[in-house]
C-alpha cells in the first residue's frame, strides 16, 4: 500500500513553455501533498505544500506564480512550470500523506530539461 | 531554522563491514525523524522512521537510533552489501500544522565487491 505515481517521468520542452507534471496517491486519500525539488547533488528542497480544496503554501524563495499547483481531488495534485527556462531544469518529487500528522510517501519524480 | 547534516558526506567500504552514518540537526524540537534511501537518478525509498519519543527502530540489517536532546541520530548498517550502494538521506519533521520535512545533505554510499 500507499503508492505514489508521477507521471511523466521524464521531460523535455523548450524554453518558454510551460510543463504540467501530475502526483497521484493510488490506494489512499492524501490531505497534504508536498513538491521538493533536487538539483545535481544536492538534497531536497520543499517547494510547497498542498492540502486539498486550499490554495498551497509556497517556502520562502519559491515564485508561486511561476510554479503553480493544484490540489483538487484527494488523490491527484498538479505542478506547473510556467514559461520554462533551463535555471529550472532540476528533479522535481511529490509526496502525499494521509491524514494526521503521519509518514509521508514519495513518489519517484520526474526529470524535467528545459532546453 | 532547522538544518539537518550528514556525515560523512561519501563512503566507500568494502563488503561485509557494518558502517555507520551521522545526522545531525539544530533544533531539538521534531515530530519525527525519517531515513531514506535514493538510487541515482531516482525517487526516495523510506527506510525507517522514528517518532519523537522513541530511541530507535530497527528493520532487518538496519537500525537507526535517535537523541533528540543531542540533535543525533545515526543509521546504522550491518553486514554491508554492494546493493546498499546507494545516497542515504535523513529528514525530520518539524510537527506544526503540516509536519514539513526538511532533508539532510546526504551521504553517497558506495560498497564494494
Amino acid at each position: 500500500g500507499a503508492v505514489v505515481s508521477q507521471h511523466p517521468s521524464r521531460v523535455i520542452c523548450k524554453s518558454g513553455t510551460s510543463v504540467k507534471i501530475e502526483c497521484r496517491s493510488l490506494d489512499f486519500q492524501a490531505t497534504t501533498m508536498f513538491w521538493y525539488r533536487q538539483f545535481p547533488k544536492q538534497s531536497l528542497m520543499l517547494m510547497a505544500t498542498s492540502n486539498e480544496g486550499s490554495k498551497a503554501t509556497y517556502e520562502q524563495g519559491v515564485e508561486k506564480d511561476k510554479f503553480l499547483i493544484n490540489h483538487a481531488s484527494l488523490t491527484l495534485s498538479t505542478l506547473t512550470v510556467t514559461s520554462a527556462h533551463p535555471e529550472d531544469s532540476s528533479f522535481y518529487i511529490c509526496s502525499a500523506r494521509g491524514g494526521g500528522m503521519g509518514e509521508q510517501y514519495f513518489g519517484p519524480g520526474t526529470r524535467l530539461t528545459v532546453t | 531554522k532547522q538544518e539537518v547534516t550528514q556525515i560523512p558526506a561519501a563512503l566507500s567500504v568494502p563488503e561485509g563491514e557494518n558502517l555507520v552514518l551521522n545526522c545531525s540537526f539544530t533544533d531539538s524540537a521534531i515530530y519525527n525523524l525519517q531515513w531514506f534511501r535514493q538510487d541515482h537518478g531516482k525517487g526516495l525509498t523510506s527506510l525507517l522512521l522514528i517518532q519523537s519519543s522513541q530511541r530507535e527502530q530497527t528493520s532487518g540489517r538496519l537500525n537507526a537510533s535517535l537523541d533528540k536532546s543531542s540533535g543525533r541520530s545515526t543509521l546504522y548498517i550491518a553486514a554491508s552489501q554492494p546493493g546498499d550502494s546507494a545516497t542515504y538521506l535523513c529528514a525530520v519533521g518539524i510537527g506544526g500544522a503540516t509536519n514539513k520535512l526538511i532533508f539532510g545533505t546526504g551521504t553517497l554510499l558506495a560498497v564494494q565487491p
